[in-house]
């Protein structure tokens, strides 16, 4: 089973500032995958970067980008150049390669202040 | 292209009653799951199906049962419904290990 912790429940950043938000993660497998999804207040899950545990590369999504430290297990994300938009709440995910699981951390708010 | 969709997208209960939600997806997807969404505790894996024909237990089972009618088709029972299954439902479809995509949601609440 994997685990996902996302320490800060909320989190606030002024328009055209930088945020980042953490994720750790627990897991025995080698390979796996870790995502980070947007909700906004629409509900919606919307995909906002992938990483393969494999590649050593960290991703990145126009103003989207994360940094993965495989051995301590840690998936941060950062988001360059807030706006308005990207005011949702955030989650950290992983998926086995075992069994195509998702599991969740719990979220972290976002709001971007005007 | 639709994606997923999930019908209804708001439903209100009596604890006893039983209801069933509707979740298809026209990606030709082989696995689909089933989450429930509660504040401060993420996304939560009901049950899941790795192909047609195969469903399996996940995080929270208890309470629920479902069904993968076809390919495309993957419901999501509640027989008797309780106050503690008020939550927010979210369906998903995918293939291997590519990301998961997410119907709207089901916002049930149970009296």
């Amino acid at each position: 089973a994997q685990t996902v912790t996302q320490s800060q429940p909320e989190m606030s950043v002024q328009e055209a500032e930088t945020v980042t938000l953490s994720c750790t993660y627990d897991t025995s497998e080698n390979n796996y995958y870790l995502f980070w999804y947007k909700q906004p207040p629409s509900r919606q899950m919307i995909l906002v970067i992938r990483q393969e545990a494999y590649k050593q590369q960290n991703a990145t999504e126009n103003r989207f980008s994360v940094n993965f430290q495989k051995a301590a297990k840690s998936f941060s994300l950062k988001i360059s150049d807030s706006q308005l938009g990207d005011t949702a709440m955030y989650f950290c995910a992983s998926l086995s390669s075992n069994d195509y699981k998702l599991s969740f951390g719990a979220g972290t708010t976002v709001t971007v202040r005007a | 292209n639709a994606g997923v969709t999930q019908t209804p997208k708001f439903q209100v209960l009596k604890t006893g009653q039983s209801m069933t939600l509707q979740c298809a997806q026209d990606m030709n997807h082989n696995s689909m799951y089933w989450y429930r969404q509660d504040p401060g505790m993420g996304l939560r894996l009901i049950y899941y199906s790795a192909s047609e024909g195969t469903t399996d237990k996940g995080e929270v089972p208890n309470g629920y049962n479902v069904s993968r009618l076809n390919k495309r088709e993957f419901s999501l029972r509640l027989e008797s419904a309780a106050p503690s299954q008020t939550s927010v439902y979210f369906c998903a479809s995918s293939v291997g290990n590519q990301p998961q995509h997410f119907g709207d949601g089901t916002r049930l609440s149970i009296l």
